[in-house]
């Protein structure tokens, strides 16, 4: 059974970078039918797409306007597993951060999600 | 700052049918295709309705969607006490070059 595991700290202090992980099992990160998200949640954002990385080949990433400055995204094969960095953080990135496997069923959708890292910016 | 506009809240006496609205533009609705995500409280959100209308396995009947030019909905027939829940669209936009999320329903049974 497919299974996203995150890890990383609950507590971020201002203008640090916040560093999630998300472990993989039974799956690939190099699966040519996957991308590997990141969305966040907050009460006063909702959800909101983040960020993904994706092997057709070669490593594709493509990131959220509103982060693009800021974030990286990338695999590590050695572990399977994939990572988020978000630079210079503000309590606005207060939120909860999920990983997220989008699959290629005949259609893209995101079919399997990690638990959920809630993540608080504060001194 | 969501490009895809739902209501706050929705709510139904139980076997109720109930529509969540999600409003978009041609860049994201008008083009592609929308997914529906219902979240229970303390849990992450779970793949409900794919494809605009499709129902993954598992997923009663009771849930349906729809899209048509740019806005897309979702009806919970039959509304059920374990629906209540937050509901969310999603789709591909392609002047952003990324998934946008809809504002967010919260659907409570009376």
């Amino acid at each position: 059974q497919v299974q996203l595991q995150q890890s990383g700290p609950g507590l971020v202090k201002p203008s640090q970078t916040l560093s999630l992980t998300c472990a993989i099992s039974d799956d690939s990160v190099s699966n040519n039918s996957a991308a590997w998200n990141w969305i966040r949640q907050s009460p006063s954002r909702g959800l909101e797409w983040l960020g993904r990385t994706y092997y057709r080949s070669k490593w594709y990433n493509d990131y959220a306007v509103s982060v693009k400055s800021r974030i990286t995204i990338n695999p590590d094969t050695s572990k399977n597993q994939f990572s988020l960095q978000l630079n210079s953080v503000t309590p606005e990135d207060t939120a909860v951060y999920y990983c997220a496997r989008e699959f290629n069923w005949g259609y893209w959708y995101f079919d399997l999600w990690g638990r959920g890292t809630l993540v608080i910016v504060s001194s | 700052q969501s490009v895809l506009t739902q209501p706050p809240s929705a709510s139904g006496t139980p076997g109720q049918r109930v529509t969540i609205s999600c409003s978009g533009s041609s860049s994201n609705i008008g083009s592609n295709s929308v997914n529906w995500y219902q979240q229970l409280p303390g849990t992450a959100p779970k793949l409900l309705i794919y494809s605009n209308h499709q129902r993954p396995s598992g997923v009663p009947d009771r849930f349906s969607g729809s899209k048509s030019g740019t806005s897309a909905s979702l009806a919970i027939s039959g509304l059920q006490s374990e629906d209540e829940a937050d509901y969310s669209c999603a789709v591909w936009d392609d002047s952003l070059n990324g998934y946008v999320f809809g504002t967010g329903t919260k659907v409570t049974v009376l």
